[in-house]
């Protein structure tokens, strides 16, 4: 069974702070690993993509796979309030995608 | 990055009637799209697979005379909803991947709302 699970939350997090966000997988044939942040009423959109195990930085954003622990998480740095969404962690497996249930981040000016 | 279009961005129709949606790649081919359906506060649930000039695979429980997908070309598929009730009302994503990338591109989503 092919399960990404995230913690819902919801995660809430003062202005300027670091945002942490994780997510675990089960299937080790997973090669591709996925952040995708989501307001409300609209569709996901791609943050990070990370193929191997470290880490992954791209400005505010760093994902981070240990593919050992089957463990993917997504730092987020100087939070700010546009970056309070829900965020889906998304697993590749062959051409599909799974997605975890998603973590609702709310940043409090 | 690749896009993907969806139309229409919302919908309402009354119970027992058919509403359609499309989903095109702008500026790729895609021979598979992928349709998903997502409740409030709820995460995406893959509803089906939609394979250009063959028949779709659903989902385990997703009803494919209920949900009927054709993928004509390497650009466009839709989803049909047959015969709306006020539960099929929901958001319906579709995503496509180009071919050689492995990250998935979304759809701007589509509301429907069965009255």
């Amino acid at each position: 069974q092919k399960e990404v699970e995230q913690n819902s939350g919801p995660l809430s997090v003062p202005e300027g702070a670091i945002a942490s966000l994780n997510c675990t997988y089960s299937d080790r044939g997973s090669q591709s690993f996925f952040w995708y942040r989501q307001y409300s009423g609209k569709s996901p959109e791609l943050i990070m993509s990370i193929y191997s195990n470290g880490d992954k930085e791209d400005g505010r954003f760093t994902a981070q796979l240990n593919k050992a622990s089957q463990y993917v998480s997504l730092l987020i740095r100087d939070s700010q309030p546009s970056d309070s969404a829900t965020y889906l962690c998304a697993v590749n497996i062959g051409n599909q995608f799974y997605f975890g249930t998603g973590t609702s981040l709310t940043v409090i000016p | 990055g690749a896009v993907v279009s969806q139309h229409p961005s919302r919908v309402i129709c009354k119970s027992g009637t058919s509403v359609k949606i499309e989903c095109r790649s702008l500026d790729f081919q895609a021979t598979t799209m992928f349709w998903y359906r997502q409740f409030p506060k709820k995460s995406l649930m893959l509803m089906a697979t939609s394979n250009e000039g063959s028949k779709a695979t659903y989902e385990q429980g997703v009803e494919k005379d209920k949900f009927l997908i054709n993928h004509a070309s390497l650009t466009l598929s839709t989803l049909t909803v047959t015969s709306a009730h006020p539960e099929d009302s929901s958001f319906y994503i579709c995503s496509a991947t180009p071919w050689g990338n492995t990250e998935a591109f979304f759809g701007q989503g589509t509301r429907l709302t069965v009255v």
